[in-house]
């Protein structure tokens, strides 16, 4: 069954510095997005994404975070300057269309020291 | 706002039914779904129902929505010790964007 996948599952950084985390959403899904669940808390919107631009943003996705979609087949999400809040698992998810269940990947845990 | 809320914890035995609960406040929810994480693993969609509806079966599992109290659960039927997970109930309009509860740690013993 085709899957989401993340890369890599886990990403260590100091603060203040730049991490880019990777998604391969399924192939023919449309729509892509990315949650973060931070350690104890509820798993929580950060974007949506679709024909190449943002459709909504959570209040959390700030001006440090940025989506992409550099080709037809990743999806990014970068964090300009990172700060210790960020240590979260970041879960990316796609569906085929807007109204379709979103299926997510295993996620990438993000520390920030 | 819009809030999801689940009771934190349910313990069962093997072969058991376990049922997980979920309450929500989006009425204009149009579909509500239950996902399952494992320990180091992502969130694996279990099922879902549309608003619509008030009650999906799928195989051992069965989803019952009370529309009227905002009122959600998951049945799992002959409960087994690989059952034992986190289940998150999430609520969502179109476009995605979905509110998750805080997510119920089932434990199985055998």
């Amino acid at each position: 069954e085709p899957e989401v996948t993340q890369t890599p599952s886990h990403q260590v950084t100091q603060m203040g510095q730049e991490v880019i985390l990777r998604c391969v959403p399924i192939s023919n899904h449309l729509y892509f997005y990315w949650y973060r669940q931070i350690l104890g808390q509820k798993v929580e919107f950060l974007v949506s994404f679709y024909n190449n631009e943002i459709s909504e943003k959570s209040e959390i996705f700030d001006d440090q975070f940025s989506v992409e979609r550099p080709d037809g087949s990743n999806f990014t999400l970068k964090i300009r300057s990172t700060k210790l809040e960020d240590s979260a698992m970041y879960f990316c998810a796609s569906s085929e269309e807007g109204s379709s269940p979103l299926h997510f990947g295993n996620g990438t845990r993000l520390t920030v020291t | 706002g819009e809030d999801v809320e689940q009771s934190l914890f349910l313990s069962v035995r093997e072969g058991d039914s376990s049922v997980i609960n979920c309450t929500y406040t989006d009425s204009s929810s149009t579909y509500l779904y239950w996902y399952k994480q494992e320990p180091g693993a992502g969130l694996q969609l279990l099922t879902y129902i549309f608003s619509n509806m008030d009650m999906k079966q799928d195989q051992r599992l069965t989803v019952l929505l009370n529309k009227k109290d905002k009122h959600l659960s998951l049945r799992i039927a002959d409960t087994q010790t690989g059952d034992s997970a986190i289940y998150f109930c999430a609520e969502g309009p179109q476009g995605g964007k979905l509110i998750f509860g805080q997510g119920t740690e089932l434990s199985v013993k055998p």
